[in-house]
């Protein structure tokens, strides 16, 4: 199993600022993903960051708005970018472990204002 | 395109009412499906995996079995505490380990 932490769990944020999430796991691992779940809705995928390279984006989500640093096997951060009520949603990222089993962050509940 | 869909959206029982949810899949080959329960303010909690049609795995009052173009999660005399809202997603055949999911169906068990 893993266990991951994020921070901060909440924050309310004025329009056009941005927010750094950032993502703690207990053991080293090759892939984090990071998602976004809007109100209601299920799990979109945002990222996969990968140690040492630079992060694959989805399809509607681009490094501009979502730029991602993987410094080592065990920690992440996602910003959230020149940010609008839009992107008012929970963030959460995962890892996969040898088992092929994703583990999930609490995830980070954000408001803009 | 990959798609997952699952179904009732909602569902309400009462407890000791056995159901059954529902994930339909459409992919171009799969290599694993899973199954997360998610309690309101927390992340997917992991149930299940399953990778070949057939395959069934339990746990407690979980029962999730996989056919070549669905997969049910079956609830056996379920309690207040199983509820939640349950997420299917599929894996695919060369897809590394990317995960898609479904949107969900939020069960309420009613004492």
């Amino acid at each position: 199993s893993a266990v991951i932490s994020q921070k901060p769990s909440r924050d309310i944020c004025q329009r056009g600022t941005s927010l750094t999430i950032q993502c703690q796991v207990d053991s080293q691992v090759t892939m984090m993903f990071w998602y976004r779940q809007q109100p209601g809705q299920s799990l979109t995928l945002i990222a996969t960051a990968n140690q040492g390279s630079e992060a694959t984006y989805e399809s509607g989500f681009v490094i501009d708005k979502f730029p991602i640093s993987r410094p080592n096997l065990t920690f992440s951060t996602l910003t959230v970018s020149n940010m609008s009520p839009e992107d008012s949603s929970i963030y959460l990222c995962s890892v996969v472990v040898p088992e092929n089993i994703q583990y999930f962050g609490a995830g980070t509940r954000l408001s803009v204002l | 395109e990959d798609q997952v869909t699952q179904s009732p959206e909602a569902l309400r029982l009462q407890e000791g009412e056995s159901s059954s949810l529902n994930c339909s899949y459409t992919v171009s080959g799969l290599r694993g499906l899973f199954w997360y329960r998610q309690d309101p303010g927390k992340g997917p909690e992991f149930l299940f995996t399953l990778y070949s049609a057939g395959e069934e795995k339990e746990k407690e009052r979980l029962k999730a079995t996989l056919t070549k173009k669905e997969s049910f999660l079956h609830i056996t005399a379920p309690k207040p505490e199983d509820s939640a809202t349950y997420l299917c997603a599929v894996q695919i055949l060369g897809g590394y380990q990317k995960v898609t999911f479904g949107t969900g169906t939020k069960l309420q068990v009613i004492p």
